[in-house]
């Protein structure tokens, strides 16, 4: 069964970038999505599409997709950007979810 | 806004069959995939499944021989039923609504809150 590999843990400054990676088997041919979790929430969509940002999310969120890695990357990062954030892509009729990747902001 | 709102017993037993319905509200369920996702306590998310609101299915081969989808658009309701459960299956229970033409190309665009079923021996 196709496999989506996130890291589990990614720490960043206030105000730094973050990039927070998902690897697959020729991911970069399939789309890709990215969903926030934050505790005791339900998660939110933030990127579709590999690169598109639904209607409310900041623009300093913005996905790529190539290869085998899916990137999502936070620009500017903020305190409330904090969370769980999980990649999801579809392979053989079948939506997979990456493991999870918790972002811790120092 | 689209509103999803989960329900059903929060408590099952070990064995039986786990049965939530999800409402829809603020827009019409036609015309969407409808999407099923679990997550179990301090984990990742599980795809369970999602139907058509027509009624095509298509499940997580990993829970096909237990899981059935329906739908009733008269209702704006879908509906998730799970058998032969045991403590493995206990988690938060969501439903989403998939945005797009095609599950292939598309992302779950808006969840329900989540409900926690959880299975009793």
């Amino acid at each position: 069964s196709y496999e989506l590999t996130q890291p589990p843990s990614v720490s960043v400054s206030p105000g730094q970038t973050a990039s927070i990676t998902c690897s697959g088997d020729k991911l970069g041919d399939k789309y890709a999505c990215w969903y926030q979790q934050k505790p005791g929430q339900s998660p939110v969509l933030v990127i579709y599409q590999d690169t598109k940002r639904p209607s409310g999310i900041p623009e300093r969120f913005s996905g790529s997709n190539s290869g085998n890695t899916a990137t999502l990357t936070i620009s500017g990062t903020q305190a409330l950007d904090e969370a769980d954030y999980y990649c999801q892509a579809w392979d053989s009729s079948t939506w997979v979810f990456g493991g999870g990747t918790r972002l811790t902001v120092l | 806004q689209v509103q999803l709102q989960e329900s059903g017993p929060g408590l099952v037993k070990s064995s039986e069959t786990l049965s939530l319905t999800c409402t829809v509200s603020g827009g019409s369920i036609s015309s969407y995939y409808w999407s099923w996702i679990r997550q179990s306590p301090g984990k990742g998310l599980e795809w369970i499944g999602y139907i058509f609101y027509r009624g095509n299915t298509n499940y997580n081969p990993s829970l096909k021989s237990r899981v059935t989808i329906s739908v009733d658009t008269s209702k704006e309701q879908f509906s998730l039923k799970m058998s032969s459960v045991t403590a493995a299956d206990t988690a938060i229970y969501y439903c989403a609504r998939v945005w797009g033409s095609y599950p292939a190309t598309g992302a779950l665009d808006h969840w329900g809150q989540g409900t926690l079923v959880t299975v009793s021996s």
